[in-house]
């Protein structure tokens, strides 16, 4: 089972709604990342927040707003996505030492489509 | 683009039969991890191997580096059904960045 948990698991949405993907971990992990998967592919990283701030932002649009309200929680804002967005958003969570080197751990995933 | 490309891309095989997965890499690194992903689920850590290691054993698993040749090997000894998975080497040079590769799917037929 895994330690980072994520809501909601599938999420339906129209391009013109506004809704968000939550994340939490209770490990004292001070660094939590957005990853993003298309079907067959690898999970690409979108950001990181390293002691509650953004650290990394892969120049991700910004119709995608993450937010971290502490270090247990990781929001993901949704507003106005086009349907190629579809994808399973994963959450992730690491020490404060980064995601090289060490055990990246990843929740199940969002499974977001957007009509 | 992605640092690591593995090989194959799908593999299918017997129960019982070994699993080998390979993945290559373009940049230096300071260790490579392999990552196994069921159907839609998340992403498992399953060994890390740090770049002055050549090998590493973790159950069934092995894992193999060649840093000369940028290369490394996943091998799954005596697969069951319940292996069949994408597995995903993941590699960085410091810091949060981590780069996965391609990805190998893995089907196990019992």
């Amino acid at each position: 089972d895994t330690e980072v948990t994520q809501t909601p698991k599938h999420l339906v949405m129209g391009m013109t709604n506004k809704k968000s993907l939550k994340c939490e971990q209770h490990m004292g992990h001070r660094a939590m990342y957005w990853y993003k998967q298309k079907a067959k592919k690898p999970p690409e990283l979108m950001f990181v927040y390293s002691y509650e701030k953004l650290s990394i932002n892969e120049s991700v649009p910004s119709r995608f707003s993450p937010e971290c309200p502490n270090s247990s929680l990781l929001n993901l804002h949704l507003h106005a996505l086009q349907p190629e967005d579809s994808a399973l958003y994963l959450c992730a969570s690491t020490n404060d030492r980064g995601s090289s080197g060490n055990t990246i751990y990843f929740g199940e995933g969002s499974w977001l489509t957007v009509v | 683009s992605q640092q690591g490309e593995e090989d194959p891309q799908a593999l299918s095989i017997q129960e019982g039969e070994n699993a080998t997965m390979n993945c290559s890499y373009k940049t230096s690194i300071n260790n490579l991890q392999w990552y196994r992903q069921n159907s839609g689920r998340g992403l498992v850590h399953l060994i890390l191997i740090r770049s002055n290691e050549r090998e590493k054993h973790s159950g069934r698993l092995r894992v193999t580096l060649d840093t000369s040749k940028k290369s490394s090997s996943l091998l799954i000894t005596a697969s069951r059904a319940a292996d069949t998975a994408s597995y995903f080497c993941a590699t960085g040079a410091g810091g949060f960045k981590t780069i996965f590769g391609a990805g190998t799917r893995l089907f196990v037929k019992a």
